[in-house]
């Protein structure tokens, strides 16, 4: 089945610090990839996507790229801000259950003044 | 644009009663999805429904169940409750054929559902 891992946290991070959030994936045939972030008392929010190899999505200063080659979805910000503080979701959807995400675990990141 | 609200936001229940949670999709999405959050398993799907039919069933038992109406308003039901259903329940309404937000999910604050 599909299945989506990434990095164990909590990540502290101090303002203005650069940051990675490894994810990596397990599936069959072409995914979608996501980010999505969940900010206190708060829903999900879709971050980014990426719905096909080599495409790399943006938003709010966050990139990842879709590797098909290393079946990866690193999330990516050059300078993190306090308002960054939040948990980070990476998950997959796939083929005709586009509405059925896969997520990972969670990452927890808090920015520091 | 409104967004997915949920009903109620919070509610305590005890083992072995029943609880229905609603969640109303934003004006026009007709693909509701539920997710079952907790510390331990992280977010895991249970359902989605579209047009009234459920399309897609995770790996839960049959005490959880769901349905949609012709507003493709959605509530999901969770009898004979147990300690292990304590949880955030999130829902996500998504616009099928609107092509800005193909495949893409919006998702309602969720249901903090205690069981004593």
């Amino acid at each position: 089945g599909n299945s989506v891992t990434q990095m164990e946290g909590p990540v502290t991070l101090s303002e203005e610090a650069f940051l990675t959030i490894n994810c990596t994936y397990t599936a069959t045939g072409y995914p979608s990839l996501f980010w999505y972030v969940q900010y206190p008392g708060e829903g999900l929010q879709l971050l980014l996507k990426a719905t096909k190899a080599d495409d790399k999505g943006s938003n709010k200063g966050f990139e990842a790229t879709y590797r098909k080659e290393t079946t990866s979805f690193h999330l990516e910000k050059g300078s993190v801000q306090v308002s960054d503080s939040a948990v980070y979701f990476c998950a997959l959807s796939e083929g005709s259950s586009n509405y059925k995400l896969t997520f990972g675990k969670g990452t927890l990141l808090t920015v520091n003044p | 644009k409104a967004g997915v609200t949920q009903t109620p936001r919070y509610l305590i229940k005890t083992r072995g009663q029943q609880v229905t949670l609603s969640c109303s999709p934003i004006s026009g999405h007709r693909s509701v999805s539920w997710y079952q959050q907790t510390p331990g398993q992280g977010l895991q799907f249970l359902f989605e429904y579209f047009s009234e039919t459920q399309r897609n069933k995770g790996n839960f038992p049959g005490r959880f169940s769901g349905r949609q109406f012709s507003n493709s308003r959605s509530e999901m039901n969770v009898s004979t409750l147990e300690l292990g259903d304590s949880a955030l329940y999130l829902c996500a309404s998504s616009g099928l054929g609107v092509k800005s937000s193909y495949n893409e999910q919006f998702f309602g604050p969720g249901t903090r559902l205690t069981v004593l």
